[in-house]
């Protein structure tokens, strides 16, 4: 069965600092990786996502991330903060090979930007 | 740019109350899912619907729940009969195709059973 951990459930940064919150994934064979965020009081938005291109992929907002299978990771960074980045952000995961289309979800970090 | 929209953004109800949750997925998207996310929790997959049909489900939508696309552009999540741990943000989502195609969320709507 799939899994997605996320380590850290909230994260401060300060502003122009580097962002990483970190997604580490369980799946028997080759998945989709995605990141969304979510802001207050709205719907979630995919950031980025893997489909078995390129292993580092750009996003919008400046958010990037790398697949590495020998580490299992989908790792979310951005150089440099900005207060607008604040919000929570999921990381999920998705069968190539599923019917269904399911995804699952890490249990969400929220990020902090400090002034 | 396109979006999906859910009613309402909040509902109160009775436990063993019936509640239907609407929403418009995208106009030429071809699949069509439910999550939802209680409180403090992870976002959790509930069903998928493709063709008029269940494609997918998990263990958590028992008999108590249904889906339906009753015409061209609504989908709707019914609870039968409410209950106290049904108390969560449903997020409904659609796509083109399934598998890497980005799913495309809704605001969500937040019940809260009493």
């Amino acid at each position: 069965a799939q899994s997605v951990t996320q380590l850290g459930s909230h994260v401060s940064v300060s502003e122009g600092a580097l962002v990483l919150l970190r997604c580490n994934y369980s799946s028997s064979v080759p998945p989709y990786l995605f990141w969304y965020v979510q802001y207050p009081n709205q719907g979630l938005q995919l950031l980025l996502k893997y489909t078995s291109a390129a292993t580092l992929v750009k996003g919008i907002n400046g958010f990037e991330a790398e697949f590495k299978k020998s580490e299992t990771s989908f790792h979310l960074t951005k150089p440099s903060a900005h207060m607008s980045d604040a919000a929570e952000y999921f990381c999920a995961v998705s069968d190539r090979y599923n019917q269904g289309g399911k995804l699952i979800f890490g249990q969400g970090t929220e990020l902090s930007v400090k002034p | 740019e396109p979006e999906v929209t859910q009613t309402p953004s909040h509902q109160v109800t009775q436990m063993g109350q019936e509640v239907i949750l609407r929403c418009v997925p995208i106009s030429n998207h071809l699949y069509f899912y439910w999550y939802r996310q209680i409180l403090g929790q992870k976002v959790e997959f509930l069903v998928s619907f493709y063709n008029n049909e269940i494609s997918e489900k998990s263990e958590i939508f028992d008999d108590q729940f249904s889906v339906e696309r009753p015409d061209g552009s609504n989908f709707t999540l019914k609870i039968r009969s409410t209950k106290l741990e049904d108390s969560a943000m449903y997020f409904c989502a659609s796509s083109l195709q399934q598998g890497q195609e980005t799913q495309y969320f809704g605001p969500g709507t937040r019940l809260l059973v009493l």
